[in-house]
């Protein structure tokens, strides 16, 4: 039992490159989120998923996009990446009820020079 | 407006020693909380969870109390060993499914 997949594990792009960064979980969990986490701070919701073919803002979505089109999966875009965006970026999936905890994958650290 | 925080940023503590680490929410709507273990280069992994209608909850060495008077929770590792070494995060769901989360204590735990 995998949980929550991310890949890549480490990017480094150049201003203005994009690139999506893909998330996988066989927990069957309905909902799924991005975050990133920064030095010094807690992990910021970029945007999240009710569930298939739904997707909404969360704290800070700006440069960023998303699509869940397959229940698994939960991809996140940065269209033209800026160095305002090198952080680590996590996965989470949990399941489509109140209180209950999120599983979270291992991270893709992403580095925008 | 709404913040989890915590008070020491940094913890270190002997093997074999009791570890506690502390969160002060700020909502008191609150309904849920979360206690996550950081380890270098992995992603938050689950530890153990409380429901505002409780004021402790244990696990295999891990007990969190809360306590809503002054909207405080904490995480106490019994017999702290040297692979407890981590940054450990608490969070709070501020209404279904959304979570909030502190910026995490880094523990040490000293051989």
């Amino acid at each position: 039992n995998a949980g929550v997949t991310q890949t890549p594990k480490f990017r480094v792009l150049k201003t203005g490159q994009s690139m999506t960064l893909l998330c996988a979980q066989d927990m069957n969990h309905e909902y799924m989120y991005w975050y990133r986490q920064d030095p010094g701070m807690g992990l910021r919701l970029i945007h999240y998923s009710v569930g298939e073919g739904t997707t909404a803002k969360g704290e800070v979505p700006d440069g960023y996009n998303v699509s869940r089109l397959k229940k698994q999966n939960f991809l996140l875009g940065l269209e033209s990446a800026a160095p305002s965006q090198t952080s680590v970026y996590f996965c989470a999936s949990s399941l489509g009820q109140e209180n209950q905890p999120q599983h979270f994958g291992d991270g893709t650290r992403l580095s925008i020079l | 407006g709404e913040s989890v925080g915590l008070h020491l940023p940094t913890l270190s503590v002997q093997e074999g020693d009791n570890s506690i680490i502390n969160c002060a929410y700020s909502n008191s709507a609150s309904d849920y909380f979360i206690w996550y273990k950081q380890e270098s280069g992995k992603g938050p992994q689950f530890i153990i969870d409380i429901r505002s209608n409780m004021d402790k909850r244990q696990g295999q060495r891990v007990t969190v109390l809360l306590n809503k008077t002054v909207k405080h929770l904490s995480l106490q590792i019994a017999a702290t060993q040297p692979g407890d070494s981590a940054v450990y995060f608490c969070a709070e769901n501020t209404g279904g499914f959304k979570t909030i989360f502190g910026a995490g204590t880094r523990l040490f735990v000293k051989a």
